[in-house]
């Protein structure tokens, strides 16, 4: 079956750059789309086809896609942006389903 | 405003029965593919079930195929999941979510706050 492979960890200090990425097969043929999660919280979308931010959403939050990697990356991390991260994506081969990633719990130190 | 309200939740044994609803309000319900995505305590979301906007197209992640069935009410701007011969493992937070489609994907823009569903002897 199709699998999104993310780090389960990443940590920076305040101000600094956070970068978090997802890996797939599928990712060259099939957008990616990233979700924030904190606790007690139902996800938030950040970014969609790989690169395009929802109103609302801060600057800070960009995506990037190179070949099997895709990436979120937070320009000046803010303490308020510690939560879980999933990428998703959906399956190439054709029949409807929704994969997503591990999550990436990202720490500001 | 677009919301999502899920209802249903509860404690159940194993083998055991229960029904999900999602109440939709702020947007056209009856042009939208909706979802299931569960989260177990603790772990990351998994995808659960789709239903078409007219209901002709709908999908399950093998885990519950066979035993769930989405539905939805598009007069009462409602989605539901029927979840039967419940096990332990099916024990999770049940988000409904709205889909975008795309030609090269499909995603959620608008999440409910969820339902926990604890499946326990």
């Amino acid at each position: 079956s199709y699998e999104l492979t993310q780090p389960p960890s990443v940590s920076v200090s305040p101000g600094q750059t956070a970068r978090i990425t997802c890996s797939g097969d599928g990712l060259p043929k099939q957008y990616a789309y990233w979700y924030q999660q904190k606790p007690g919280q139902a996800p938030v979308l950040v970014i969609y086809k790989d690169s395009e931010r929802p109103s609302g959403i801060p600057e800070r939050f960009s995506g990037s896609s190179s070949g099997t990697t895709v990436t979120l990356t937070i320009s000046g991390v803010q303490a308020e942006d510690e939560a879980d991260y999933y990428c998703q994506s959906a399956d190439s081969s054709g029949s409807y389903q929704v994969v997503f990633g591990g999550g990436t719990k990202l720490t500001v130190l | 405003e677009v919301q999502l309200v899920e209802s249903g939740g509860g404690l159940v044994k194993p083998g055991g029965s229960l029904r999900l609803s999602c109440a939709a309000s702020g947007f056209t319900f009856s042009t939208y593919t909706m979802n299931w995505v569960r989260q177990a305590p603790g772990k990351g979301l998994q995808w659960v079930s789709s239903i078409s906007s007219s209901s002709s197209y709908i999908y399950y992640a093998d885990a519950v195929k066979g035993r769930f069935t989405i539905s939805r009410d598009n007069a009462k701007n409602s989605l539901y999941l029927q979840m039967n011969s419940l096990r332990v493992e099916d024990t999770a937070v049940y988000y409904c979510a709205r889909v975008i489609g795309e030609v090269r994907g499909y995603y959620f823009d608008y999440w409910g706050q969820g339902t926990l569903v604890t499946v326990s002897s």
